[in-house]
């Protein structure tokens, strides 16, 4: 059975950071890892999806990278600004089904 | 584009009524529907998977006949709440994949749940 575990669980920081954070999965037949961001109240946002074979994807001050051999996944965060305050998630699509991390929450603070 | 939309967004009721949440693809065909929950602080919880004109998959420990999903057609379905009681408060969100999205799934923006 899949698990999907998220460190730190909540974070908070200065404005301007560098962050990472962390995913881990228990089985690695994946076939792809989506990361998402969660604001109070509200649905989920993509943030980048990572498909088996790749290593990595960038957008913007977002990195995520793939390590399906370890089961691990981070999100790096570049500069990190107060808008970024928000739960992030990780996802894993397992047999078309995806298993969600139990998320990271972070603050950032000006 | 790959926009998912859900109404209602709040949604308040007695307990032992009913309610129907509805989610859309408003600019592209879903070959597959999902609908998850979520506690507060916790993560979401797939309840079942539908695909358009069949049955849902249900996961584990959901009652079928309890949360009742329609999947009429390409771009809607329906996740009805039946005699609801204030443990069923949650929020409920939904997502879909499309033709030769890589099982990328676009999530809706979710349904709060009251039940009084």
């Amino acid at each position: 059975k899949q698990e999907v575990t998220q460190i730190p669980a909540a974070l908070s920081v200065p404005e301007g950071e560098n962050l990472v954070l962390n995913c881990s999965f228990t089985d690695s037949a994946i076939y792809n890892l989506q990361w998402f961001r969660q604001d109070p109240g509200k649905g989920l946002t993509s943030l980048l999806l990572i498909q088996s074979s790749q290593r990595e994807q960038t957008s913007g001050r977002l990195n995520a990278s793939l390590d399906k051999s370890s089961g691990r996944s981070t999100l790096y965060i570049a500069a990190s600004q107060p808008g970024d305050s928000a739960t992030y998630l990780c996802a894993v699509d397992n047999t078309d089904k995806l298993i969600f991390g139990t998320g990271t929450r972070l603050q950032v603070f000006p | 584009g790959a926009v998912v939309s859900q109404h209602p967004s709040r949604v308040i009721c007695k307990s032992g009524t009913s309610v129907k949440i509805e989610c859309r693809s408003l600019d592209f065909q879903a070959t597959t529907m999902f609908w998850y929950r979520q506690f507060p602080k916790k993560s979401l919880m797939l309840m079942a998977t539908s695909n358009e004109g069949s049955k849902a998959t249900y996961e584990q420990g959901v009652e079928k006949d309890k949360f009742l999903i329609n999947h009429a057609s390409l771009t809607l379905s329906t996740l009805t709440v039946t005699s609801a009681h204030p443990e069923d408060s949650s929020f409920y969100i939904c997502s879909a994949t499309r033709l030769g999205g890589y099982n990328e799934q676009f999530f809706g923006p979710g349904t709060r749940l009251t039940v009084l």
